[in-house]
């Protein structure tokens, strides 16, 4: 079955304390893999898009990168505006876009 | 801010009623999908128009109907509403297909009483 899986459901870190979130899915003919990042009643704004095996992107604190079976969203030194739930979706062959359950990043200062 | 606007951002009704959402995409894109999130649930696609045509179909109960006018705007129809109705309505649009980075409006956040 066609699936994405997010992991873990919830993370606390302190402020300062880098981690990873892990997004795996099984699929097959991955088409893109992409991040969002989502505020409480707000809409999922756009982070990274991944298209390949090895494929790496950055943006301020957070690294994403991608293997032929699961996607990770590093988070080094994060602030307490880094707190949110992060999606991933995964845009396979059968030209469907299935997205994760999100992992909630809390940050306390 | 994504370019794509929403209207109402806040609905409240009762069961049984009927309602109509709003979307407005970028400009220039031509794809509008429409999602459901209940409270702390996951993003539920509902259905995909491209350039005024229905292109794919998810999890939509038969209760909902939507449609792309030629000015690529579109609409969300839900009737005969339930309580269970109660949830966050997301629009994102795209250039095109799936596969190209969809960027979500702010939501329209819809309570049946």
């Amino acid at each position: 079955e066609d699936q994405v899986t997010q992991s873990p459901e919830a993370l606390r870190l302190q402020e300062g304390e880098s981690s990873s979130l892990n997004c795996s899915y099984t699929v097959s003919g991955l088409r893109g893999l992409f991040w969002y990042r989502q505020d409480p009643g707000k809409g999922p704004e756009f982070l990274f898009t991944l298209y390949s095996a090895g494929e790496e992107k950055e943006k301020e604190r957070l690294k994403a990168t991608l293997t032929k079976k699961e996607s990770f969203l590093h988070i080094t030194a994060p602030k307490p505006e880094d707190s949110a739930t992060y999606l991933c979706a995964v845009y396979y062959s059968n030209y469907q876009l299935i997205w994760g359950a999100g992992t909630k990043l809390i940050i306390k200062p | 801010d994504s370019g794509v606007t929403q209207t109402p951002k806040h609905l409240i009704t009762a069961t049984g009623q009927r309602v109509t959402l709003r979307c407005s995409p970028r400009s220039g894109d031509l794809s509008v999908y429409w999602y459901q999130q209940s409270l702390d649930q996951g993003l539920q696609f509902l259905i995909h128009y491209y350039n005024g045509e229905e292109r794919a179909k998810g999890n939509i109960l038969e209760r909902f109907s939507a449609q792309q006018f030629p000015d690529l705007h579109s609409e969300l129809n839900l009737s005969s509403l339930e309580l269970g109705d109660s949830a966050l309505y997301f629009c994102a649009s795209s250039p095109g297909q799936p596969q190209e980075t969809q960027y979500f409006g702010p939501g329209t956040r819809l309570l049946v009483l």
